[in-house]
């Protein structure tokens, strides 16, 4: 079973930093997904990745599916970014979405 | 711009009594799924839905759960006997497909409390 693991845990960083959050999974998967969850507790899909980048205003994801990671960049961050990021994998063998812990990300001022 | 709905959007009910909670994919979808995440955990798949069947379902989905599409709009979680530990915010999802695998969309939740 694919193990997902996030990192940091936990960041802060003043507005207009440039962020990155890294993901990493243990097995083959078919896709991964980068997922926003605000603090009420809703749940936005940032990106579904199976190779190479993509970009969408000032988030951009990556991925290298050799080294079996994938990051998460937010350029000139602002306090509107603050909220939980996640990284969610899918195995090749199933449809199951496997999700990290979150990385929980506040932008300060 | 269409978007997943659940109801309700809190629930409290009585360790064993059952609870049903509702979702309204996106009208073209044809996949739906539902989580659940335990406070302060991560987030974990129960079931994923497809042509009026389960495609996957986690271990987590034992006989407690169900899960139907009763009218072509509606997609429900069933919980026959609450447990104190089924407390967690419960995500409905919905997707226009499977297979290739397409984006994801999230319902708000419904929080349930097993007292």
């Amino acid at each position: 079973k694919n193990e997902v693991e996030q990192s940091p845990q936990n960041l802060t960083a003043q507005e207009g930093e440039f962020i990155t959050i890294n993901c990493s999974y243990s097995v083959g998967i078919s896709a991964l997904h980068w997922l926003q969850q605000h603090p009420g507790g809703g749940i936005v899909s940032l990106f579904m990745l199976s190779s190479g980048k993509k970009k969408h205003g000032r988030l951009i994801a990556t991925i290298n599916i050799q080294e079996k990671h994938s990051s998460l960049h937010i350029t000139a961050s602002h306090p509107r970014d603050s909220a939980v990021y996640i990284c969610a994998v899918e195995e090749d063998s199933n449809y199951q979405l496997i999700w990290g812990a979150g990385t929980k990300l506040i932008i300060k001022p | 711009e269409p978007e997943v709905t659940q109801t309700p959007s809190h629930q409290v009910t009585q360790m064993g009594q059952e609870v049903i909670l509702r979702c309204v994919p996106i009208s073209n979808h044809l996949y739906f799924y539902w989580y659940r995440q335990i406070l302060g955990q991560k987030v974990e798949f129960l079931v994923s839905f497809y042509n009026n069947e389960i495609s996957e379902k986690s271990e987590i989905f034992d006989d407690q759960f169900s899960v139907e599409r009763p009218d072509g709009s509606n997609f429900t979680l069933k919980i026959r006997s609450t447990k104190l530990e089924d407390s967690a915010m419960y995500f409905c999802a919905s997707s226009r497909t499977g297979v290739p695998r397409e984006t994801q969309y999230f319902g708000p939740g419904t929080r349930l409390l097993v007292l």
